[in-house]
């Protein structure tokens, strides 16, 4: 089955700057690798996807690259404000299943 | 925010006893998942009932017994758990669950402490 690997698992950055979050994935199979956002106390978010007939989607201050070659895939935040903080997670799915593997999570912190 | 709701939100229990846990999806969606969220790990795909009917079903014990009466309506029924099994219980829903294109909305999750 699929595995994915995610670092780090927490990462604090200073307002304004970039906050990157990476993940790796091991079946050749996934082609769709979401993004979902989990505030402290709420339900995870999707904030962005990707499928893996392209490389880079952006959505604002928000970018995903993926790397089929290498099977990585990360998430870009830049010019981080203080309610980006949450923990993130990645996740890898094969369009032909209903299996949906995530993984460990990052907190993020910006701190103000 | 009602689109996926999940009751009850906190629930302790020890281990010879039964409860049940409801989820409900106001989306009009056809796919229904439970997953499990513990400390430092993956989220857990536990369940998937597409159209009423079950999927996966990934090798989690049968102290876990769900039910998808329709399409709106998933339960997880609980049966002399573990501590171990103390964990978030999210319940998330997608238009279809064939198509793993789908957004996955999630409830609010139920806060199990198993004693």
């Amino acid at each position: 089955g699929e595995n994915v690997e995610q670092h780090p698992s927490t990462l604090s950055v200073q307002e304004g700057d970039s906050a990157v979050i990476k993940c790796t994935y091991s079946d050749s199979a996934s082609n769709y690798f979401p993004w979902y956002k989990q505030e402290l106390g709420k339900r995870p978010q999707l904030i962005i996807d990707i499928r893996s007939n392209v490389g880079e989607k952006k959505d604002q201050r928000i970018a995903v690259t993926l790397n089929k070659t290498a099977k990585h895939f990360s998430l870009h935040i830049t010019e981080t404000q203080p309610e980006d903080s949450a923990v993130y997670f990645c996740a890898a799915s094969a369009h032909t299943g209903n299996q949906f593997y995530f993984g460990t999570g990052t907190s993020l912190t910006v701190i103000p | 925010e009602t689109g996926v709701t999940q009751t009850p939100r906190h629930l302790v229990m020890g281990m010879t006893n039964k409860k049940s846990l409801k989820c409900e999806q106001h989306l009009g969606h056809n796919a229904m998942y439970w997953y499990k969220q513990s400390a430092k790990k993956p989220l857990e795909l536990m369940f998937v009932y597409n159209f009423k009917e079950q999927t996966e079903n990934n090798s989690v014990p049968s102290r876990f017994s769900p039910e998808c009466p329709n399409s709106s309506h998933l339960f997880l029924h609980l049966h002399t758990l573990q501590p171990e099994d103390s964990a978030l219980y999210l319940c998330a829903s997608s238009q279809d669950g064939l198509d793993s294109y789908n957004e996955q909305f999630f409830g609010p999750g139920t806060r199990l402490t198993v004693l």
